[in-house]
């Protein structure tokens, strides 16, 4: 089994839909991420957490929300979305080292 | 602006070429990461570096880090097609940042 998996894999909606994007992991760590990517901007940190307790904006997070219900699991929110939330999303985890082990992202369209 | 930049943005070569991809920045890094991601795939990192004038070697794969901590390079020997990927570098720290990445195409 993968060690982070996200849900969906694929997604297309439109303008104005709320969309959860779903992470877990089997690793046991403790740190959680969000990254999106576009073509010629590579990963953009979009928010970050290194407990259960503990949430932290990235670098792009307007447009965005998280939540981290228990070690295992971090989720993704767009409460509207837009079409230039077009992207691949990333999960990631990582322990204390900087080393990060990703999922195998997610495709979202927003139309 | 990109914080680390990444030359060349593509990369496209014959099998048992040789090649080296840059990334640089105006930052001092404590550390830096090299990820390799295929398609359809997340990043998987192949190296970190964190002494100025580092250099690590993975198979055919060289990884140095500038003696200022500014900048790296990655060097492939004798590339095959199953070198082709994006290769991104990362800054170490809480919040990791990527440089855009280049891509590379090696044709067989």
């Amino acid at each position: 089994d993968a060690d982070v998996t996200q849900t969906p894999r694929n997604r297309i909606t439109k303008t104005g839909k709320r969309i959860m994007l779903e992470c877990s992991q089997t690793k046991g760590h403790d740190r959680m991420y969000w990254y999106r990517q576009d073509p010629g901007l590579g990963l953009r940190l979009i928010y970050y957490s290194f407990d259960v307790k503990d949430i932290n904006k990235g670098e792009i997070s307007d447009g965005y929300s998280v939540s981290r219900q228990a070690q295992a699991k971090f989720s993704l929110s767009l409460e509207s979305a837009i079409p230039n939330q077009t992207a691949l999303y990333f999960c990631a985890t990582s322990d204390l080292t900087t080393r990060r082990i990703f999922g195998p992202g997610t495709r979202l369209t927003v139309l | 602006t990109q914080l680390l930049e990444q030359s060349p943005q593509f990369l496209s070569i014959q099998e048992g070429e040789n090649l080296t991809v840059y990334c640089n920045s105006s930052s001092v890094f404590s550390s830096l990461q090299w990820y390799r991601q295929e398609p359809g795939e997340g990043p998987v990192l192949l190296v970190t570096v964190v002494t100025g004038g580092e250099v690590k070697k993975l198979k055919r794969l060289t990884f140095q880090f500038g003696d200022a901590r500014k900048d790296s390079s990655l060097h492939i020997t004798a590339a095959q097609p199953g070198d082709t990927g994006l290769y991104l570098c990362a800054k170490g720290g809480n919040d990791m940042r990527f440089g855009a990445g280049t891509r590379l195409t090696v044709k067989p």
